[in-house]
């Protein structure tokens, strides 16, 4: 069975510093990986998504996620908060038959 | 293009209840997948609707149920409410699926059970 991990439930960075939000996954099955963002009172967004083209995936709003096989990884990164990034970002992991997402990390951005 | 709606946005129920939640998905879209997403159990995957058949679902107990019609709407049935049901239901739709196209969602119908 395919499952996500998000490290960290919330992650607090300062306006311009770099964001790193970290997934790593599990799947018998070559994946297909998401990053959604959900504000408040809303449903999600897709920042991106990985499915096999190219290892490195750029999304909306200057994100952009590495996927790492051996490390069964694929964090999120932005080179440089903005204060409108602050919301809740969810990993997400999906195959024919099931879609699975971490438990979110609630990103905050300090002035 | 319209966006995902969902309706109603806001439902309190009782136990013991069953309650429909609508979806209408972006138009051209006739993929349609629902979500449960809770404090407790975070998101969770209910099922995917494909051109009025349901694709596959997710781990939940006979009393969700599904439903899509031609114009590609679809609805959601949950009958004998529990307290546990409450949470925000969301749905998406996306063009051919939601594993390869990308999913749009709406903003949710929040249902409280009392």
């Amino acid at each position: 069975a395919q499952s996500v991990t998000q490290l960290g439930s919330h992650v607090s960075v300062s306006e311009g510093a770099l964001v790193l939000l970290r997934c790593n996954y599990s799947s018998s099955v070559p994946p297909y990986l998401f990053w959604y963002v959900q504000y408040p009172n809303q449903g999600l967004q897709l920042l991106l998504k990985y499915t096999s083209a190219a290892t490195l995936v750029k999304g909306i709003n200057g994100f952009e996620a590495e996927f790492k096989k051996s490390e069964t990884s694929f964090h999120l990164t932005k080179p440089s908060a903005h204060m409108s990034d602050a919301a809740e970002y969810f990993c997400a992991v999906s195959d024919i038959d099931d879609m699975r997402f971490g438990a979110g990390t609630r990103l905050t951005v300090k002035p | 293009k319209a966006g995902v709606t969902q309706t109603p946005r806001y439902l309190i129920k009782t136990r013991g209840q069953q309650v429909t939640l609508s979806c209408s998905p972006i138009s051209g879209h006739r993929s349609v997948s629902w979500y449960q997403q809770t404090p407790g159990q975070g998101l969770q995957f209910l099922f995917e609707y494909f051109s009025e058949t349901q694709r596959n679902k997710g781990n939940f107990p006979g009393r969700f149920s599904g439903r899509q019609f031609s114009n590609s709407r679809s609805e959601m049935n949950v009958s004998t409410l529990e307290l546990g049901d409450s949470a925000l239901y969301l749905c998406a739709s996306s063009l051919g699926g939601r594993q390869t196209d990308t999913q749009y969602f709406g903003p949710g119908t929040r249902l409280t059970v009392l």
